[in-house]
């Protein structure tokens, strides 16, 4: 039972143009979004968040929507570089001590 | 090391073996966190400390997952009678505090991970 779902496993994007990640959730109690970035052998480190209470979060390159009512976020890269090629993986928490759960992550490809 | 450093990195052992992780996290942060990533899987949470004791074990798949934290500060965890099905990159965590960070808001600082292969 994925409660947080990452239905395209790969990306490829050519640089300079806009990438997008998806990320369904089923959890209605869900109140906390994050994207984490991944690169080959090394852990997942934190990329941008968004609380329930908001629709969009912007960070640099980087700007996370929340669409309630359709339990969906994107993550937007605008422009897409190289370096941006990794694994993306949303997660969500439900409100409190709880903890994370991961989507199955999607392979950004950005091709120079 | 300013980071979340795991050891070890890699980890081959034969089904019915013992095994230990450790994982020693950022200095002062007081939360710590273990996951597991199997193939093709996203992170899946196994449990959780605040300071020495686990507030949270409810990830542990069996009884044969175990894990300690004596000092509140490295955490070891233990894995009886390995399966095949236990090989997969056990990933450690940590966050300053649950309330600032971690469990509370979800920003982790992630280990490289242990790889653990069970042949």
């Amino acid at each position: 039972d994925q409660q947080v779902k990452q239905n395209s496993p790969s990306l490829s994007v050519q640089e300079g143009r806009i990438s997008i990640l998806n990320c369904d959730y089923t959890n209605s109690m869900f109140d906390y979004f994050l994207w984490y970035k991944k690169y080959p052998a090394e852990g997942p480190t934190f990329l941008i968040s968004i609380s329930s209470i908001k629709d969009k979060n912007e960070d640099g390159r980087f700007t996370v929507f929340l669409n309630k009512s359709a339990k969906h976020l994107s993550l937007h890269i605008v422009p897409s570089q190289p370096g941006d090629s990794a694994v993306y993986f949303c997660a969500a928490k439900v409100k409190g001590n709880t903890p994370l759960v991961f989507g199955k992550g999607t392979r950004l490809s950005v091709i120079a | 090391g300013a980071g979340v450093s795991q050891t070890p990195s890699n980890k081959v052992t034969e089904k019915g073996k013992y095994v230990e992780l450790r994982c020693d996290p950022i200095s002062g942060h007081t939360a710590l966190y273990w996951y597991r990533q199997s193939l093709g899987q996203g992170p899946e949470f196994l449990i959780y400390f605040q300071g020495t004791g686990a507030a949270d074990d409810s990830g542990l798949p069996n009884d044969r997952f175990f894990a300690v934290r004596p000092e509140g500060s490295v955490s070891t965890l233990k894995i009886q009678r390995t399966e095949r099905g236990d090989s997969a990159v056990y990933l450690c965590a940590s966050s300053l505090t649950a309330a600032s960070g971690g469990h509370n808001t979800g920003e982790l600082f992630f280990g490289e991970g242990s790889r653990l292969t069970v042949l």
